[in-house]
């Protein structure tokens, strides 16, 4: 499968400032999702991130919060936004190469809000 | 909405210990089924994989058969590892239901194996 690199690994914020994770993939995939990983917690999706167009979120989060972008078939960002450390979490990109494979992660930002 | 039930952590075995981590999934459609390991620092592998009832996935020793009649995907492993010791996260995707290819997880199962 392709393989994904995130970054940054990790950062500690302050509270109020937004942090852009950037995710890359070294071949053309067909959808990118971005997941958050709260401390012990399981994963929860953001957002699936739509090529050329406003990405699609999940209930609970929104674009003002979490704005995305995708520009082509390999890269992505999402914004952590206004922070507070409530946003303290590993944020982890994931993407699909077709229908039908199946879904692989980068290595994740570990976020620390302070 | 599609759903997960995975069981509760954490769980220790000694080296060469049978292993089961059970797994329910609720789902309108046909989904996909897939357990996920996450080794200490590290992001998320896929493990192993059932696209259809009864299909057996298995990788590393590691096993889970696609149960519909008991919408079950339970992992077993015959004699874990040291090396064994993550987080096992049960997962499910309708792919065929195109559009909704994303992934719903469990809430994962800690793993430690002692020697």
């Amino acid at each position: 499968s392709a393989v994904i690199s995130q970054k940054p690994s990790r950062d500690i914020c302050q509270r109020g400032t937004s942090l852009t994770i950037q995710c890359q993939v070294d071949s053309q995939v067909t959808m990118m999702f971005w997941y958050r990983q709260q401390p012990g917690q399981s994963l929860t999706l953001i957002a699936t991130a739509n090529q050329g167009s406003e990405a699609t979120y999940e209930s609970g989060f929104v674009i003002d919060k979490f704005p995305i972008s995708r520009p082509n078939l390999t890269f992505s960002t999402l914004t952590v936004s206004n922070m507070s450390p409530e946003d303290s979490s590993i944020y982890l990109c994931s993407a699909l190469q077709g229908r039908n494979t199946e879904a692989f992660f980068g290595q994740g930002t570990r976020l620390t809000v302070v | 909405g599609d759903s997960v039930t995975q069981m509760e952590g954490p769980v220790t075995l000694s080296e060469e210990a049978f292993l089961t981590i059970n797994c329910t999934y609720t789902a309108t459609g046909y989904p996909s089924l897939f357990w996920y390991v996450q080794y200490p620092g590290e992001g998320l592998q896929l493990l192993l994989k059932a696209t259809k009832a009864d299909d057996k996935g298995s990788n590393k020793g590691f096993e889970a058969t696609y149960r519909k009649e008991t919408t079950s995907f339970h992992l077993e492993k015959g004699s874990v590892q040291v090396s064994d010791s993550a987080v096992y996260f049960c997962a499910l995707s309708d792919y065929a239901n195109f559009g909704n290819e994303k992934l719903t997880f469990g809430t994962g199962t800690r793993l430690t194996i002692i020697p």
